[in-house]
């Protein structure tokens, strides 16, 4: 049973940093392409990052483009997401999803991780 | 990027209801459209991806299809468990875009 597991969100002060994770299972990791996609509170969904299998290739919405860095771990199955100088429009539930087909970039999402709460505030 | 416009931004259905819900992209995104079903404080899910294609464990009552640059996905007969929120995304021009969302309501 394919399994994502988001963890690591909380409350953080504008300008500050934060690392979101996602710990993955039931499916061959290092094969697909991963994202992570958010959503404000009471909004719609945002394509924010994703990275490849390999790690090799990375993609960043313009919203995030500087400040974000998504990353991997294959020994681990797990996922990350350095989120650095951070403003209060980055408040939202962070989900991470895996790629349907394992193709790059990811065209669709069929399995996502619960989501984790960010809320950055002062 | 590619804005993609969903309507209405609501409906209120009957159970057993047939409900439609569109999709209108800025521009051409060939059959680069999923659709996803969200009920509150869940993740979303995958219904149809490739504008028709069902994806595995959808019931048969959902179904997709597209004509130019506008998405329909239809429900045939709305059973209580539909009742959420409809998201279309297009995964032809990066940055994939969602639609704002439908919400589905009981009547």
């Amino acid at each position: 049973e394919v399994q994502l597991l988001g963890s690591g969100g909380g409350l953080v002060q504008p300008g500050g940093s934060l690392r979101v994770s996602c710990e993955t299972s039931g499916f061959t990791f290092s094969s697909y392409a991963m994202s992570w996609v958010r959503q404000a509170p009471g909004k719609g969904l945002e394509w924010v990052s994703a990275i490849s299998g390999s790690g090799g290739s990375t993609y960043y919405a313009d919203s995030v483009k500087g400040r974000f860095t998504i990353s991997r771990d294959n020994s681990k199955n797990t996922l990350y997401l350095q989120m650095n100088s951070l403003r209060a429009e980055d408040t939202a539930v962070y989900y991470c999803a895996k790629d349907r087909l394992g193709l790059w970039p990811p065209y669709y999402f069929d399995y996502w991780g619960q989501g984790t709460l960010v809320t950055v505030s002062s | 990027d590619i804005q993609m416009t969903q309507s209405p931004s609501s409906v209120s259905a009957f159970v057993g209801d047939r409900v439609t819900i569109t999709c209108r992209a800025s521009q051409g995104v060939d059959n680069w459209l999923a659709w996803y079903q969200q009920k509150p404080g869940k993740a979303p899910k995958l219904l149809i991806y490739a504008a028709s294609r069902l994806q595995g464990g959808v019931p048969s009552r959902f179904s997709g299809s597209r004509s130019g640059t506008d998405f329909t996905l239809a429900i045939s007969s709305l059973q209580p468990e539909d009742f959420a929120t409809y998201y279309c995304q297009q995964a032809n021009i990066l940055p994939w875009t969602f639609g704002q969302g439908t919400r589905v309501e009981i009547k």
